[in-house]
Formats: structure tokens, C-alpha cells, sequence
């Protein structure tokens, strides 16, 4: 079954920064990336996705990136701000087979003023 | 629209002890499922659910069941539970099964003493 790698599991960066999450999968069958936030005492909320026919996405500061060959996949995000501070996870699936979403271990990233 | 709407928030089970926790949908989705949520161990999927009157398991169902009697609800059942269960309960549904973006709840914590 589908294995899914995430690093780092924290993360400070200075507001303003950048950051950057790496996740890894082991199916070469998954075809669909999600991304999700989560705040503090909420369930987690898609912020980004991208499928397996495209190389990269972006939506205003967020940005992911796949690298099929190499089974990776990467969140990006630019100009960080305090109310980006939060754990991310990244997932994993086959869109059209068994229906089950795999989630790496997390991120908590942190903005410092 | 309420979205996904777990009962209960918290709950306080003694070794032994049974309990059902309710996820209730309001989207009309098809596919629904329960995670676990440890610290560092990321979103573990426990069960989940393609449509009405079918279950399947994820990486973690040992100790849970499942039904899916109604479209609209997923219950998860702890038959005898253990003090290894204590852990933040998450269910999400979506509608496109893995392609599709998945909506999820605010949590159940349970503590098994």
C-alpha cells in the first residue's frame, strides 16, 4: 500500500521567509496530492492539490510542486505570516482505484515576528 | 450547512468499556472516513466507506468497526477499549472519493484510562 514520507516535522521561519515542506510517496500508482492545514483545535482544510498530469500549481502565495520520477512532492510558501503558523500535512492516492487517502506525519510550522 | 458534524467532542472511556462515535454528513458525499490523529504519527486512516451499506479498512482497524447504514452517517464502534485508543478521532467525507477534495470534522477526543 501507499507509503507517504514528510519532512521536516517542525519548521520556524522568520515572517516574511519562505518555506518550504518535502513529502515522498511509494505508489507509483497515486495520481492526486493534497495538501491540508490544519489549525490549532480544528480539523484539517485542503489548501492546495495538484494531479499527477501537472508539474506545478499556484495559488497566490502557495505554490506546490511534483516530481513524478522521482515520487516527491512540495509545498511552498512564500512571504509567510502569522496566520500561516499551523500543522500541514501532505497526502497521497490513486484517484480512480480503492478511494483511501494516505497522510504523511505532518509539519508544524511556525512564523516568528 | 453544517458540513461534517462529529458527537461527540470529548469523551472519558474506562478500560473496557464501548462506545460509538457518530459522523453525520450534510453534502450528499459518497465516500466518508475515520482517522486517528497521534502527535507525530500524522492522520492514520481507521475505516472508511464507499457508499451507503459498504466498509472497508485502512491502515489501523484493529480494535474499531465500522457501519454505514444511512448515505449521510459513518459510526465507529470501540468494542472493548484500550488505553492504545486514546487519540484525536477525525472523520471527513468527499465526493469524488480520492479525487475530490475531503471535508472533515472538528475531532473527537477520547481518553482511555
Amino acid at each position: 500500500g501507499e507509503n507517504v514520507e514528510q519532512h521536516p516535522s517542525t519548521l520556524s521561519v522568520q515572517e516574511g521567509d519562505s518555506a518550504v515542506i518535502k513529502c515522498t510517496y511509494s505508489d507509483s500508482a497515486s495520481n492526486y496530492f493534497p495538501w491540508y492545514k490544519q489549525e490549532l483545535g480544528k480539523g484539517p482544510q485542503l489548501i492546495i492539490d495538484i494531479r499527477s498530469n501537472v508539474g506545478e500549481k499556484k495559488d497566490q502565495r502557495i505554490a506546490v510542486t511534483l516530481n513524478k520520477t522521482a515520487k516527491h512532492f512540495s509545498l511552498h510558501i512564500t512571504e509567510t505570516q502569522p496566520e500561516d503558523s499551523a500543522v500541514y500535512f501532505c497526502a497521497a492516492t490513486d484517484y480512480s482505484s480503492a478511494s483511501k487517502i494516505i497522510f504523511g506525519s505532518g509539519t508544524r510550522l511556525s512564523i516568528r515576528p | 450547512n453544517a458540513g461534517v458534524t462529529q458527537t461527540p467532542k470529548f469523551r472519558v472511556l474506562k478500560t473496557g468499556q464501548s462506545m460509538t462515535l457518530l459522523c453525520a454528513q450534510d453534502m450528499n458525499h459518497e465516500y466518508m472516513y475515520w482517522y486517528r490523529q497521534d502527535p507525530g504519527m500524522g492522520l492514520r486512516l481507521i475505516h472508511y466507506s464507499v457508499g451507503e451499506g459498504t466498509t472497508a479498512k485502512g491502515e489501523v482497524p484493529d480494535g474499531y468497526n465500522v457501519s454505514r447504514l444511512k448515505k449521510q452517517n459513518f459510526l465507529l464502534g470501540l468494542e472493548s477499549a484500550a488505553p492504545s485508543q486514546t487519540s484525536v478521532y477525525f472523520c471527513a467525507s468527499s465526493y469524488q472519493g480520492t479525487g475530490g477534495e475531503a471535508f472533515f470534522g472538528q475531532g473527537t477526543r477520547l481518553t482511555v484510562v
